[in-house]
């Protein structure tokens, strides 16, 4: 069983819709919780950062973490062309160095 | 202010070859990671230097090896190479006082094995 589990997708949605992408994991050491994006021919970019559970909110994202159900989300309100990417889930254990991504879904906003 | 740039960004090389990859950390970052990621694949943690040492070490083998010089730059050198080994190799930088994870990533270099 791998350490993370993302679904890749693709997942294919209108323009506006809210948009809920999610991952699993088996380690209960892990941490620090991340949402990355990566642009086609790009390297990611860090778009959320959390490290309890709960909700987290920055704009039209909100990230979340389940640490009883090994749980993290995170959603897109009102989603945007622009936001079509590849969004890659990530965590870290306590005193590591070490990302842990996951696959990876890829995104598509329709207009 | 630069980003994390990496060269070169693309690369063909075959069977057997050795390979180097270069990377600038961002400015006023002094700790740089490796991730080799695979077509469809996520990010896989290769290394991390800092003050010029190997802090932490993925899973891959020996021909996997790397380099941090007093300017906080990078290497990463691949021997004998396997085309297994094509992806795009991506170098991510952090400073010390930052949240543990949040890396600033460049935009790889994209390695083809034939």
């Amino acid at each position: 069983q791998k350490e993370v589990e993302q679904d890749p997708g693709p997942l294919s949605v209108p323009e506006g819709a809210i948009v809920s992408l999610n991952c699993t994991y088996s380690n209960s050491a892990f941490q620090y919780f991340m949402w990355y994006r990566q642009y086609s021919r790009k390297g990611p970019e860090l778009l959320m950062y959390t490290y309890s559970s709960g909700n987290k909110e920055d704009g039209r994202f909100t990230a979340q973490v389940d640490k009883s159900s090994k749980y993290i989300s995170l959603f897109i309100r009102d989603s945007q062309p622009s936001d079509s990417a590849t969004y890659l889930c990530a965590m870290i254990k306590g005193s590591n160095y070490k990302l842990t991504f996951g696959k990876g879904t890829l995104l598509t906003v329709n207009p | 202010d630069a980003g994390v740039t990496q060269s070169p960004t693309h690369l063909i090389k075959t069977r057997g070859q050795q390979v180097t990859l270069r990377c600038s950390p961002k400015s006023g970052h002094d700790t740089v990671s490796w991730y080799q990621q695979a077509l469809g694949q996520g990010p896989q943690f290769i290394f991390q230097y800092y003050e010029e040492e190997e802090r932490q070490r993925g899973n891959f083998p020996d021909r996997f090896s790397g380099h941090q010089f007093p300017n906080y730059s990078s290497e990463l050198n691949v021997n004998a190479l396997l085309l297994g080994d094509s992806a795009l190799y991506l170098c991510a930088s952090t400073g010390s006082g930052a949240n543990t994870g949040e890396l600033f990533f460049g935009e790889g270099s994209r390695l083809t094995v034939l």
